[in-house]
C-alpha cells in the first residue's frame, strides 16, 4: 500500500530560524512529489520533484528529492510569520490519472 | 489564473439529510477531484473524475457518490448524511498534461449535527 508520512507533524519556531520539513513516501511506479502551503484556504502550488538531486528554489524556500532513499526536505530559511501555515507533501504514480497521495502535513507555527 | 470555486464555505446539515456540493472550475481541466481534509490525517480522495461522465472511486468513496455532467463542474453528493462526514471538503482540478499540480478550492466546511 502507497504510504507518504511527513515530519514532524507540528513545530513552533521564532521568527528567523530556519526549518527543515521532511517527507518519505513508499509508492509503487513513482512519478513526482509536490508541496503544497495551506494557509485557512486552499492549498497552494510550491514545488514539483521529479529528478533526484536537484534543487528547487523559490525566495527562501528550497525543496531536494531523494529518489534512492525515498524522502524529500522543504528548507524555509529566515522564517517570517507569514510562512505559519500547513505544509503538504503528495506524491504521484505513473499510471494514477495525476491522483495525488498526500501525507497528514506539518504545521508550522512562526512567533515573532 | 486558475480559478476553483465551492459553491459554499460553511455548511451545516441533519444527519439524513441529502447535500450536494458543487465545484467549478474555469480552465477547461480534464482531471476534477473531491478530498476531504481531517485533522492528523490530511487529504483523502473521495473520489475523482478524469472525464465529462467518467468517475473513478479514491480511497474513502463510502457514502459519497459524484456527477460531473459538464467539463467544468463536479458534484459531490452525500446521499445520507452522517456525523462522520463532518470535515472540510476540497475539489481540485488539473490539466491532463505532464504537470501533475493540481489547483484547489477554497474548500467547504461542513457540520452534520
Amino acid at each position: 500500500e502507497d504510504k507518504v508520512v511527513q515530519s514532524p507533524l507540528s513545530l513552533v519556531v521564532h521568527e528567523g530560524d530556519t526549518v527543515t520539513l521532511n517527507c518519505s513516501y513508499e509508492v509503487t511506479n513513482f512519478r513526482s512529489l509536490l508541496w503544497y502551503k495551506q494557509e485557512k484556504k486552499a492549498p497552494t502550488f510550491l514545488f514539483m520533484l521529479t529528478s533526484s538531486g536537484i534543487e528547487k528554489k523559490s525566495g527562501r524556500l528550497s525543496s531536494i528529492l531523494d529518489k534512492k532513499e525515498l524522502f524529500s526536505i522543504l528548507n524555509i530559511t529566515a522564517t517570517q510569520t507569514g510562512d505559519s501555515a500547513i505544509y503538504l507533501c503528495a506524491v504521484t504514480s505513473t499510471d494514477s490519472w495525476g491522483k495525488l497521495q498526500f501525507g497528514a502535513g506539518t504545521q508550522v507555527v512562526v512567533t515573532p | 489564473d486558475v480559478k476553483v470555486t465551492q459553491s459554499s464555505r460553511y455548511l451545516v446539515k441533519r444527519t439524513g439529510e441529502k447535500v450536494f456540493l458543487e465545484c467549478v472550475q474555469d480552465m477547461d481541466h480534464e482531471n476534477m477531484f473531491w478530498y476531504r481534509q481531517d485533522p492528523g490525517l490530511g487529504l483523502r480522495l473521495i473520489y475523482f473524475s478524469y472525464d465529462v461522465k467518467m468517475k473513478e472511486k479514491g480511497d474513502i468513496p463510502e457514502g459519497y457518490s459524484v456527477s460531473r455532467e459538464k467539463k467544468e463542474r463536479f458534484s459531490l453528493i452525500l446521499e445520507s448524511a452522517s456525523t462522520n462526514q463532518t470535515s472540510m471538503y476540497l475539489c481540485a482540478s488539473r490539466d491532463s498534461g505532464s504537470s501533475y499540480e493540481q489547483y484547489f478550492g477554497p474548500g467547504t466546511r461542513l457540520t452534520v449535527t
